[in-house]
C-alpha cells in the first residue's frame, strides 16, 4: 500500500518568515496531494490540493510544489503569521474520491 | 450547509461497554469515510463508503468494530465491546470528487 512520509515533524519560525513542508509517497499511482491543517481539538481542514498533472498551485501565502518523477510534494507558506501555528498533515490517494493516506503532521509554530 | 456532523462530541465509556459513533455528512456528497486519529498512529483510515456502500474496511482494526450507512444522509460506526485502547478521536469524513471534508469529531475515552 501507499507510504507517505512527512518531515520536518516540528518547525518553528518567526513571523514573517517562511515555512516549508515535505513528503515523499511510495505509490507511482497516486495523483491526488492534498494538505490539511489541523489546530488543538479542532477537525482537519483542507487548505490546498494538488493533482498530479500540475507542477505547481498557489493560493495567496500558501503554494504547493508536485515532483511526480521523484515522487514528493511540498507546502510553501510565506509571510508566516501566528495563526498559522497548527499541525499540517500530507495526505496522499489514487482515483477518484481517493482513499487516502496521511503522513505523520509537522507542528509548526510562528513565534512573534 | 452545516458541514459533517457527528455526535456525540464525547464519550466517556467503560471498558466492554458497546459505543455508537453517528455521522452525517453533507448532503450530495456520495463518499463518506470513518477515521481515527491517535498520538502514536496519527490519522488512520477505518472504511469508507461509496453512495451508502462500504467498499474498503482494511482499516477496521478487528472484529469489534463494525460500520453501516443505512441511507445517504447517515452513518454509525459502532465498537462492542470497547477496550482502553480504542481510546481516540473519530473523524468522519465526506466527499463529491476529491476533496474531503471532515467533521469535527467524536473524542473517545474508555477506562
Amino acid at each position: 500500500g501507499e507510504n507517505v512520509e512527512q518531515h520536518p515533524s516540528t518547525l518553528s519560525v518567526q513571523e514573517g518568515d517562511s515555512a516549508v513542508i515535505k513528503c515523499t509517497y511510495s505509490d507511482s499511482a497516486s495523483n491526488y496531494f492534498p494538505w490539511y491543517k489541523q489546530e488543538l481539538g479542532k477537525r482537519p481542514q483542507l487548505i490546498i490540493d494538488i493533482r498530479s498533472n500540475v507542477g505547481e498551485k498557489k493560493d495567496q501565502r500558501i503554494a504547493v510544489t508536485l515532483n511526480k518523477t521523484a515522487k514528493h510534494f511540498s507546502l510553501h507558506i510565506t509571510e508566516t503569521q501566528p495563526e498559522d501555528s497548527a499541525v499540517y498533515f500530507c495526505a496522499a490517494g489514487t482515483g477518484t474520491a481517493s482513499k487516502l493516506t496521511f503522513g505523520t503532521g509537522t507542528r509548526l509554530q510562528v513565534t512573534l | 450547509d452545516a458541514g459533517v456532523i457527528q455526535s456525540p462530541r464525547h464519550e466517556v465509556t467503560e471498558m466492554g461497554q458497546e459505543v455508537t459513533l453517528r455521522c452525517k455528512p453533507i448532503s450530495g456528497h456520495d463518499y463518506l469515510f470513518w477515521y481515527r486519529q491517535t498520538m502514536m498512529r496519527g490519522l488512520e483510515l477505518l472504511i469508507y463508503f461509496n453512495n451508502n456502500v462500504p467498499i474498503d474496511d482494511s482499516g477496521m482494526p478487528e472484529d469489534r468494530f463494525s460500520a453501516k450507512m443505512p441511507n445517504a444522509s447517515f452513518s454509525t460506526l459502532k465498537i462492542q465491546p470497547s477496550e482502553p485502547r480504542d481510546s481516540a478521536v473519530y473523524f468522519c469524513a465526506s466527499s463529491f470528487g476529491d476533496a474531503q471534508y471532515f467533521g469535527p469529531g467524536t473524542r473517545l475515552l474508555v477506562l
